[in-house]
């Protein structure tokens, strides 16, 4: 069975650019979650997505946004890039698991570095 | 307060001994669930073990437990028969019922295996 896949894997940007990082879920899973694992600044939640709707949001500004398509891949922009934006960008993905309360799944990450 | 406490930055282990990676939790949650991930240098976060609040007995996978005191609020991962390969970033996070189904993350124990 695939795991979450990301894409892409590594990216550059400059400053007032906007990003998108693409991911794919584990096939029957309707979660999506995007996590931001900043130098320093240890992993942190940023976004959920279920059934095409965000359910929840971490304490990050507007210019963080996303979405969750039909087939419940999910798209996280983010736009006007800071410097400080240059993280590792974790998705991750959960579904219906009596036993490991919807255990979070996670993919191989994109690195988004802003120069 | 932190939600999750991870006091080891860094431990060294010998090949095929024991370790214990430590782990404290704050919460006024009556559910909640703690996990355990590895992240080698590739960056991807690999799943390990899961436990609910409401468990009674400790959970195990394989090389992998957790040492579950809900009174003292700890939730230690132990890895018996250290290998080469465990050598990674190990994180502890919690999911709160009452928190949105994020993650918490604690700030990571570093583990090096000596051969």
């Amino acid at each position: 069975e695939a795991g979450v896949t990301q894409s892409p894997t590594h990216l550059i940007k400059t400053r007032g650019q906007q990003a998108t990082l693409r991911c794919s879920p584990i096939s029957g899973h309707t979660s999506v979650y995007w996590y931001q694992q900043a130098l320093g600044l240890g992993l942190q939640f940023l976004l959920w997505y279920d059934e095409g709707e965000e359910r929840n949001r971490g304490n990050f500004p507007p210019r963080f946004s996303g979405r969750q398509f039909p087939n419940y891949s999910s798209e996280l922009n983010v736009n006007a890039l800071e410097l400080e934006d240059s993280a590792l960008y974790l998705c991750a993905s959960s579904g219906a698991d009596l036993v490991k309360e919807e255990t979070q799944y996670f993919g191989p990450g994109t690195r988004l570095l802003v120069l | 307060a932190q939600k999750i406490t991870q006091t080891q930055p860094g431990m060294f282990v010998q090949e095929k001994e024991a370790v214990t990676l430590d782990c404290t939790y704050d919460t006024s949650d009556q559910s909640y669930g703690l996990f355990w991930y590895k992240q080698p240098s590739s960056g991807e976060m690999i799943f390990l073990i899961y436990q609910g609040s409401y468990d009674e007995q400790n959970a195990t996978e394989g090389r992998y437990s957790l040492n579950f005191q809900k009174a003292r609020k700890s939730a230690n991962l132990v890895i018996s028969a250290s290998q080469l390969g465990d050598s990674a970033m190990y994180f502890c996070a919690m999911r709160e019922r009452n928190a949105g189904n994020m993650l918490t993350f604690g700030g990571g124990t570093r583990l090096m295996v000596k051969p």
